[in-house]
């Protein structure tokens, strides 16, 4: 069955860096585009970024844009995520999820990873 | 603060139906980006529950339907059930943003 599993989360100071990785299993995965969404401690969830099937295409929200950067391997069926200059507020469970393109835009999430966590705190 | 608003809560009895709302503007729903919606149960990741405003994957009941008119999206939940207690998002795309957003979830309580 459709599969992904994250991991990489875990305790990181203020300014550090940290990897994320996300295995997909059970789809082709070089035919999807893939994104990173995350959700605070308690709050609701935000898209972080995506990137397009074959690497062409990369898009970030603007609260880690030139902070994180995302890619993919599809000879491994796994993203990741590059995550520098770590701040508090990047604290969240980190999902990972397939992106499904339907006839109009935009995509949607089906389907999403368990999670992993990231805490940034000194 | 998200971009596309919903009520912070919801609440009804088994069998009622209940109605979540998802509010945007010119710059998402209103300029005809489709609207998809998550259910999260507790200590869980979403899972999708509708996509393109109206449709159902495979194995999601047909008490849950979704809806788009000009701005705003609705999902309704008729016959409420316990296992319907959890967060609802909604999910679409800004234009001004240059990416997907969120609806800030709903909390379903089934009193």
């Amino acid at each position: 069955q459709v599969q992904l599993v994250e991991s990489g989360g875990g305790l990181v100071k203020p300014g550090g860096s940290l990897r994320l990785s996300c295995a997909a299993s059970g789809f082709n995965f070089s035919d999807y585009y893939m994104s990173w969404i995350r959700q605070a401690p308690g709050k609701g969830l935000e898209w972080v970024s995506y990137i397009s099937s074959s690497s062409s295409f990369t898009n970030y929200a603007d609260s880690v844009k030139g902070r994180f950067t995302i890619s993919r391997d599809n000879a491994k069926n796994s993203l990741y995520v590059h995550m520098n200059s770590l701040r508090v507020e990047d604290t969240a469970v980190y999902y990972c999820a397939r992106e499904f393109q339907g006839t109009s835009w935009p995509n949607w999430f089906d389907p999403w990873g368990q999670g992993t966590l990231v805490t940034v705190s000194s | 603060q998200s971009v596309l608003t919903q009520p912070p809560s919801v609440s009804g009895a088994p069998g009622q139906r209940v109605t979540i709302s998802c509010t945007g503007s010119s710059s998402n729903i209103g300029a005809g980006y489709d609207v998809h919606w998550y259910q999260q149960l507790p200590g869980t990741a979403p899972k999708l529950l509708v996509y393109g405003n109206r449709n159902r994957p495979s194995g999601v009941p047909d008490r849950f339907a979704g809806s788009k008119s000009g701005t705003s999206a609705s999902l309704a939940i008729s016959g409420l059930q316990a296992e319907d207690e959890a967060d609802y998002y909604c999910q679409s795309y800004d234009s001004s943003l240059s990416g997907y957003v969120f609806g800030s979830g709903t909390k379903v309580t089934v009193l």
